[in-house]
């Protein structure tokens, strides 16, 4: 079975651009949830979407978005990029069984995207 | 709401001694624990987790933790460390009701000398 895929791996913005990043989770997951991890702040939840609808969201600005599509595939937006915004985003999959927290969640490698 | 405290944020063993990473938990509810890891440049990996079924867990590549609700602590052991082992720990907690969100900790680097 094939592993969660984020594309692209590495990414250079400049400040005031604007940013899309990509996940693809393992078959038959419904649940992709996104992460940003960064030397300061650790490793922070942005969102979780299931079937399409955004379920969790986590406490950063709406300069950051994201959208699930009906075959689950994922993106995240950034817009009006700042320098704090250079980081590892990570994706993640899980069956998603609604109001379960145990689900395991299985994490792609991760998109490093750095602003300049 | 609930959050993780893992103490030390590097640790340096000796391959073939006794690793102990530490991580304390606060939640107003029963929670569910997990601990990841993550070698370099690569997302993270599920050792193991703790759903209320049994206390001790067992996981992935030799480790195994204890929940113990009185110290409210998670913490990560694995009797004998291989330069492998060589890699990042976080554990993170997350809630029954709360979706996917996991909240971690602010990571254990682990160091392993020959």
């Amino acid at each position: 079975k094939a592993g969660v895929t984020q594309t692209p791996r590495y990414l250079i913005k400049t400040r005031g651009q604007q940013v899309t990043l990509s996940c693809s989770p393992i078959s038959g997951h419904r649940s992709v949830s996104w992460y940003q991890q960064t030397p300061g702040q650790g490793l922070q939840f942005l969102f979780e979407y299931f079937s399409e609808t955004q379920r969790n969201k986590g406490n950063f600005p709406g300069r950051f978005s994201g959208r699930q599509f009906s075959n689950s595939r994922s993106e995240m937006n950034v817009s009006t990029l700042e320098l704090g915004d250079s980081a590892l985003y990570l994706c993640a999959s899980s069956s998603g069984l609604a109001g379960v927290g145990y689900n395991e969640q299985f994490f792609g490698p991760g998109t490093r995207l750095t602003v300049l | 709401a609930q959050s993780v405290t893992q103490l030390g944020s590097h640790v340096s063993v000796s391959e073939g001694a006794l690793v102990l990473l530490r991580c304390n938990y606060s939640s107003s509810v029963p929670p569910y624990l997990f601990w990841y890891v993550q070698y370099p440049n690569q997302g993270l990996q599920l050792l193991l987790k703790y759903t209320s079924a049994a206390t001790l867990v067992k996981g992935i590549n030799g480790f195994e933790a204890e929940f113990k609700k009185s110290e409210t602590s998670f913490h990560l052991t694995k009797p004998s460390a291989h330069m492998r082992d060589a890699a990042e720990y976080f554990c993170a907690v997350s809630l029954t009701g709360g979706g996917n969100k996991l909240t971690f900790g602010t990571g254990t680097q682990l160091k392993v000398e020959l």
